[in-house]
């Protein structure tokens, strides 16, 4: 089965532009997850969808992000406009049920750099 | 809330030889714990969790990790590592009241195997 993808893989933006990054699960997966890990700082949770819903959306920094589902298939991360803070790598996992025995799948994040 | 501390950022260690990362928590409740590794250019593996039972867990590569709750300790170990080690390994916690795939992450430890 094909992994967690994540487009695109390098983003490099200019301060106060908007840049959308997009994950795809893997199919049949409801759950997903959205991460960031700002330069050397921990990994840090953002967001959570079940399906299309926000499941839990207590990590997101603040509302120039917005996070969207729609179908429940896809997910986009969307940072308008971005700041110097916003540079990181972000990351997208996904897992069939939320139970702690369903493993997280990773994808390979999108690094995105603000100058 | 919880916090992980991963005490070191970096560790060289020489082919063959054994290795130990150190991974300390604090959590006011219950937790799951896990260790993944992100290989270069990859996403994040699972390589191990703790959910109940065995204080030592084993898991992929070679790789094992003794859960010691009176320490809050969940440090990883393997006997003798590979170059193909060569990777950032993280410790991460979940609260086992809530989402299991929540995860509360450390800042990570990179392990460099020298020929």
């Amino acid at each position: 089965e094909a992994g967690v993808t994540q487009f695109p893989s390098h983003s490099v933006i200019e301060k106060g532009q908007t840049v959308t990054l997009r994950c795809d699960p893997i199919s049949g997966h409801d759950n997903l997850y959205w991460y960031r890990r700002v330069m050397g700082k921990e990994i840090k949770f953002l967001l959570h969808f079940v399906k299309e819903s926000k499941q839990d959306e207590s990590g997101m920094p603040n509302n120039r992000f917005l996070a969207e589902r729609t179908g429940g298939t896809y997910s986009t991360l969307k940072v308008q406009p971005a700041e110097l803070e916003d540079s990181g790598v972000y990351f997208c996992a996904s897992s069939q049920e939320r139970r702690e025995n369903s493993p997280l799948h990773f994808g390979n994040g999108t690094r995105l750099t603000v100058t | 809330a919880q916090s992980v501390t991963q005490l070191d950022s970096q560790v060289p260690v020489f082919e063959e030889a054994p290795v130990e990362l150190r991974c300390n928590y604090s959590s006011s409740v219950s937790v799951y714990l896990f260790w993944y590794v992100q290989y270069p250019n990859q996403g994040l593996q699972l390589l191990l969790k703790y959910l109940s039972g065995s204080t030592l867990v084993k898991g992929i590569n070679g790789f094992e990790a003794e859960f010691n709750k009176s320490q809050t300790s969940f440090h990883l170990r393997k006997p003798s590592v590979h170059i193909s080690d060569t990777a950032e390994y993280f410790c991460a916690v979940s609260d086992l009241k809530a989402a299991g795939n929540k995860l509360t992450f450390g800042g990570g430890t990179r392990v460099l195997v020298k020929p």
